[in-house]
């Protein structure tokens, strides 16, 4: 079985200063991870992927995520918010059950 | 290219209703996945579908089921509709059938049904 807990349901902070939504996972095999991002009456975007290349995953708009095994955690960070980053954000285990996605942290962004 | 489609974008029906919807994968993508997505929450997935086979489902009732095409199209069935049922459904398709280290899928804008 496959679990990802998202610490935080609400994150505030303002335009500008470094972002970080927590997320610890669960599973019983070496994990697929991801983040993806959900914009107001949008479709579920891709952010990054953990691949097992490296452990620190890089994706899109600046976002980073650090896959930790010893901690069971997959962190995502980006250094400088931007209005634009205000969203929904899932992180989300692959596995044999299909895709399982964490509850989501709303990120809002003070101007 | 196009992305993942679903139609309709939204519905209303009734309790006891039946309905079915519409998923249309990225080109050359032969898995589609359907999830639910309530209000708040994360989606959950509901089925798998590769090669017009069932290759994973969710914990959902009977009520639910879906069918692949020879197209790799799909189709979502939710009969005897209960109030709870209310939902974004999602689409997502991707190019492999079993969920690996590198696999990704790629969501369509979903479809929102509410039961009254």
């Amino acid at each position: 079985a496959q679990s990802v807990t998202q610490l935080d349901s609400h994150v505030s902070v303002s335009e500008g200063t470094p972002v970080l939504l927590r997320c610890n996972y669960s599973s019983s095999y070496s994990p697929s991870l991801f983040w993806y991002v959900q914009h107001p009456n949008k479709g579920l975007q891709l952010l990054l992927k953990y691949t097992s290349a490296a452990t620190l995953v890089k994706g899109i708009n600046g976002f980073e995520a650090e896959f930790k095994k010893s901690e069971t955690s997959f962190h995502l960070t980006k250094p400088s918010a931007h209005m634009s980053d205000a969203a929904e954000y899932f992180c989300v285990v692959g596995g044999a059950d299909g895709l399982t996605f964490g509850k989501g942290t709303h990120l809002i962004i003070q101007p | 290219d196009a992305g993942v489609t679903q139609s309709p974008t939204h519905l209303i029906k009734t309790r006891g209703q039946h309905v079915t919807l519409r998923c249309s994968p990225i080109s050359g993508h032969k898995s589609v996945s359907w999830y639910q997505q309530v209000l708040g929450q994360g989606p959950q997935f509901i089925f798998q579908y590769y090669e017009k086979e069932e290759r994973g489902r969710g914990n959902f009732p009977d009520r639910f089921s879906a069918r692949q095409f020879p197209n790799y199209s799909s189709e979502l069935n939710v009969n005897a509709l209960l109030l709870g049922d209310s939902a974004l459904y999602l689409c997502a398709s991707s190019l492999v059938k079993v969920f690996g280290r590198y696999n990704e899928q790629f969501f369509g804008p979903g479809t929102r049904l509410t039961v009254l």
